[in-house]
């Protein structure tokens, strides 16, 4: 049981939107510390996607953006494409487990 | 560009030892606090230690306190994890990974920006 709660899955259709929550408490996200994200294709390393909750390293395009409010945050993707079929996981840090902390991943289909 | 090349995962007993490296290139190598994050079969990713660019500062989450040893070579970009009194569920694949931050100082909100591709480590008799 992850302290930062993500669907296991989810759905959309090519072209369409998406999006992933990632719901956390007061003592992380909502605490005020970063939350990024990451995209792992299977047996592949998980890559960064955003980083200080909303922001795109180079290269990334901006189909991708994310969000914070409260105690969660949540990744967007636009224009669903085939090849964005992946696992995405939010990372952020609590102040009491004094630990980094990741989502439990939740898996994209694009049908 | 960067590299992070994982080595030193296989099969280890149950109470027993391995030690894990990862050799870095494409970046000043004591400028960034590194991580080791593991991810067990078919699960999600969990942060296991973090070790600061200077190597001075090292942490670890509860369940490897105390069996668990990272460390660092930066006149060789080398960062090391040495893993003892292995339990069976260590078993997963060990990623190395940079902090986003090139100061070398790591805290527990900053991001990963490169990994490698990672090792299997697998404890079992």
């Amino acid at each position: 049981q992850s302290v930062l709660t993500q669907p296991p899955s989810v759905t959309g259709a090519p072209g369409q939107r998406v999006t992933i929550s990632c719901t956390g408490s007061r003592s992380n996200i909502g605490a005020g510390y970063d939350v990024h994200w990451y995209r792992q294709l299977p047996g592949a390393a998980p890559k960064l996607l955003i980083y200080g909750n909303h922001n795109r390293p180079s290269g990334v395009p901006d189909r991708f953006s994310g969000s914070t409010s409260d105690t969660s945050a949540s990744l967007a993707i636009t224009g669903l494409q085939a090849d964005d079929e992946a696992t995405y996981y939010c990372q952020s840090y609590d102040g009491v487990l004094t630990e980094a902390l990741f989502g439990g991943g939740t898996k994209l289909t694009v049908l | 560009e960067v590299q992070l090349l994982e080595s030193g995962g296989g099969l280890g007993q149950p109470g027993g030892s391995l030690r894990l490296s990862c050799a870095a290139s494409g970046f000043s190598f004591r400028n960034h606090a590194m991580s080791w994050v593991r991810q067990a079969p078919g699960k999600g990713l969990e942060w296991v230690s973090a070790i600061s660019g200077s190597g001075g500062s090292t942490y670890y989450r509860d369940s490897v306190k105390g069996r668990f040893t990272v460390s660092r070579d930066n006149g060789e970009s080398e960062l090391f994890l040495e893993m003892s009194g292995l339990r069976a569920d260590d078993t997963a694949v060990y990623f190395c990974a940079r902090g986003g931050d090139s100061r070398g100082w790591y805290s527990g909100w900053d991001f990963l920006d490169d990994w490698g591709q990672g090792t299997l480590v697998t404890v079992s008799s």
